[in-house]
């Protein structure tokens, strides 16, 4: 079974800094990626998904992640947040192919300071 | 409008009753989920089904049931049995390989 870690459990900045929140998994084959947000009282919601191709995607609102496969990597950046931004963010796997059960990380809380 | 919807958005129950939480969804998936929410710990899975009349337990099933009689629906039950019932739930499909989600239900069990 695949297992993804999250290692900032909180991250607090000030508007205009730099984000990068970092994600791995494990498992033994090919995956799919995705990183997901939920704004405060809202429900999750798509950010970026990587299925194959060019490991730099870009999502919505300015987030890009890069898949690194040698480390079993899914970072997500932005290079200048802002406080609407500030957010729970969850980054997820599934084995591609097969039965399609993603698996969550435990998620990072962001807050930006305005 | 297509999507995923969750009711009763809040829920209270009294300890040792069962509670039903509905999902319904128009987006002709054939793969729902149930997940639930703890802070700190992420989402946990709870039952998926892949196709009508079939489903399978996930990580946290224990305490909980789940039917799916209908595409469009994938009701949870959660019974007097789960210890710690009180959580954000969350239901979702798939599609593509790409999961949506609902808005969730709150339940709070006292």
């Amino acid at each position: 079974a695949q297992s993804v870690s999250q290692h900032n459990h909180h991250v607090i900045l000030s508007e205009a800094a730099s984000l990068e929140l970092g994600c791995n998994y494990s498992y033994g084959g090919t995956v799919n990626l995705f990183w997901y947000v939920q704004y405060p009282g809202q429900h999750l919601q798509l950010l970026l998904k990587y299925f194959s191709g060019d490991p730099l995607v870009k999502g919505i609102k300015g987030f890009e992640a890069e898949f690194i496969k040698s480390k079993f990597s899914f970072n997500l950046r932005k290079p200048s947040v802002q406080w609407s931004d500030t957010a729970e963010y969850f980054c997820a796997v599934t084995p591609s192919g097969g039965s399609y059960i993603p698996t969550f990380g435990r998620g990072t809380s962001l807050i930006v300071h305005p | 409008d297509g999507g995923i919807t969750q009711s009763p958005k809040y829920l209270f129950r009294k300890e040792g009753q069962n509670v039903t939480l509905s999902c319904e969804q128009n987006l002709n998936h054939d793969a729902m989920y149930w997940y639930r929410q703890d802070p700190g710990q992420g989402l946990r899975l709870i039952y998926y089904s892949q196709i009508v009349n079939d489903f399978q337990k996930g990580d946290i099933a224990e305490g909980y049931s789940v039917s799916r009689e209908k595409k469009e629906s994938f009701p949870l039950t959660v019974t007097s049995a789960q210890k710690n019932p009180t959580a954000f739930y969350l239901c979702a499909s798939c599609r593509a390989n790409t999961i949506y989600f609902g808005e969730g239900s709150w339940l709070t069990v006292v």
